[in-house]
């Protein structure tokens, strides 16, 4: 079974310009999450999709970001326009239907996001 | 509100030697607690999960972790340090809506 995959796993941008960072979550998984982790710091919840609806979007940083998840399959997660304070890695993560506290959330290789 | 503390953001052992990774916790709601493990150029891979079945869980590679609700504890243990085992431990509590919170990590080193 493949697991969470995330595309690109590295991105260089320059300040104001726009990313868009995908995730393909584990087949048949309604839950899916995004997670960052700015350099040295813990791993911070960003948005929680059921299917394709935003169950919990409250880590959102700000209106830069925008997260879809069309068809209920991968999401993007898009960052325009990127600011130096958005560098970091970007985790994408899926669990089961149900979405119990007692879940184990698969998670992807991460986006290293890069802005200077 | 949830949150997790790791003591200690690097750990060197020797080989052969006792790990503990040290993980505290807050919650509001009765705790689920996680350990995940981070290997270089890899996703987060879950070690084992507190989910109040049993206080004391056993995980992949020979790792454990024992739950101490009086101490809002959750240390992860393993007997016998290998090479293999040098990587980033991560601790996380699961919030009521699902959210996991993590702390900030512990980057353990084996020496040979």
């Amino acid at each position: 079974e493949a697991g969470v995959t995330q595309f690109p796993s590295h991105s260089v941008i320059e300040k104001g310009q726009t990313v868009t960072l995908r995730c393909d979550p584990i087949s048949g998984h309604d839950n899916l999450y995004w997670y960052r982790r700015v350099m040295g710091k813990e791993i911070k919840f960003l948005l929680h999709f059921v299917k394709e609806s935003k169950q919990d979007e409250s880590g959102m940083p700000n209106n830069r970001f925008l997260a879809e998840r069309t068809g209920g399959t991968y999401s993007t997660l898009k960052v325009q326009p990127a600011e130096l304070e958005d560098s970091g890695v970007y985790f994408c993560a899926s669990s089961p239907p149900g979405g119990y506290r007692t879940d184990t959330q698969y998670f992807g290789p991460g986006t290293r996001l890069t802005v200077l | 509100a949830q949150s997790v503390t790791q003591l200690g953001s690097h750990v060197s052992v020797s080989e052969g030697a006792l790990v503990l990774l040290r993980c505290n916790y807050s919650s509001s709601v009765p705790p689920y607690l996680f350990w995940y493990v981070q290997y270089p150029n890899q996703g987060l891979q879950l070690l084992l999960k507190y989910t109040s079945a049993a206080t004391l869980v056993k995980g992949i590679n020979g790792f454990e972790a024992e739950f101490k609700k009086s101490e809002t504890s959750f240390h992860l243990t393993k007997p016998s340090a290998h090479m293999s085992d040098a990587a980033e431990y991560f601790c996380a509590v699961s919030s009521t809506g699902n959210q996991f919170y993590f702390g900030t990590g512990t980057s353990l080193t084996v020496i040979p």
